[in-house]
């Protein structure tokens, strides 16, 4: 069965552009999480998707971060204008459902450098 | 206040050492509880869960104390494959929020 996927696994963009971000969760997991980790810092709760819907998006720094999930399966991130504090390396995760021990399955993630 | 701590380190030990990790969380409405490891620049993989009665797996020892809302990981025996930074994760199951602690490095030295 295949993982999480993510695309690209790394993006090197220049500040002021525009990047966007693939997730591919695992097949019949209905919650997608975006996570950001900045070097040093812990991974930080971006949002989540309950199948096609925002269950909680209040991760997202501000209005230059936009997530999609079109049709409940795949999902995007864009980032425009892209900054400099917007480095670091983003991961999706995915797990089937809302019940008690649910397990989050991660992407490999990809490594963002704004320059 | 963070939702969950855990001391950085990094713990450098011993091939065959035990080390232990502790990392306590605020919200005591907390249900589920794991222990991610992640090793560099890779994703974090999912080491186990905690359950309540305290669990184990082969090296590995699990525990959770809800009255001091903190959960502990042992490791008996080090392994150089066991250098990596392990991660302490909360679920709070109003929305179905998972919180991080920053990780723990662990550096088995041969």
């Amino acid at each position: 069965e295949a993982g999480v996927t993510q695309f690209p696994s790394h993006s090197v963009i220049e500040k002021g552009q525009t990047v966007t971000l693939r997730c591919d969760p695992i097949s019949g997991h209905d919650n997608l999480y975006w996570y950001r980790r900045v070097m040093g810092k812990e991974i930080k709760f971006l949002l989540h998707f309950v199948k096609e819907s925002k269950q909680d998006e209040s991760g997202m720094p501000n209005n230059r971060f936009l997530a999609e999930r079109t049709g409940g399966t795949y999902s995007t991130l864009k980032v425009q204008p892209a900054e400099l504090e917007d480095s670091g390396v983003y991961f999706c995760a995915s797990s089937q459902g809302t019940g008690s021990g649910e397990k989050l399955f991660f992407g490999s993630g990809t490594q963002l450098s704004v320059l | 206040r963070k939702e969950v701590e855990q001391d950085p380190g990094p713990f450098n030990v011993p091939e065959g050492a035990t080390v232990a990790f502790n990392c306590t969380y605020s919200n005591s409405a907390s249900q589920s509880f794991f222990w991610y490891r992640q090793d560099c620049r890779k994703e974090p993989k999912l080491l186990m869960s905690v359950y309540s009665s305290g669990n184990e797996d082969g090296r590995f020892t699990a525990q959770l104390n809800r009255a001091s809302q903190y959960i502990s990981l042992l490791i008996r025996d080090s392994k150089l494959s066991d250098s990596a930074t392990y991660l302490c994760v909360v679920n709070t199951y109003t929305g179905n929020q998972f919180y991080f602690g920053t990780g723990t490095s662990l550096t088995v030295i041969p």
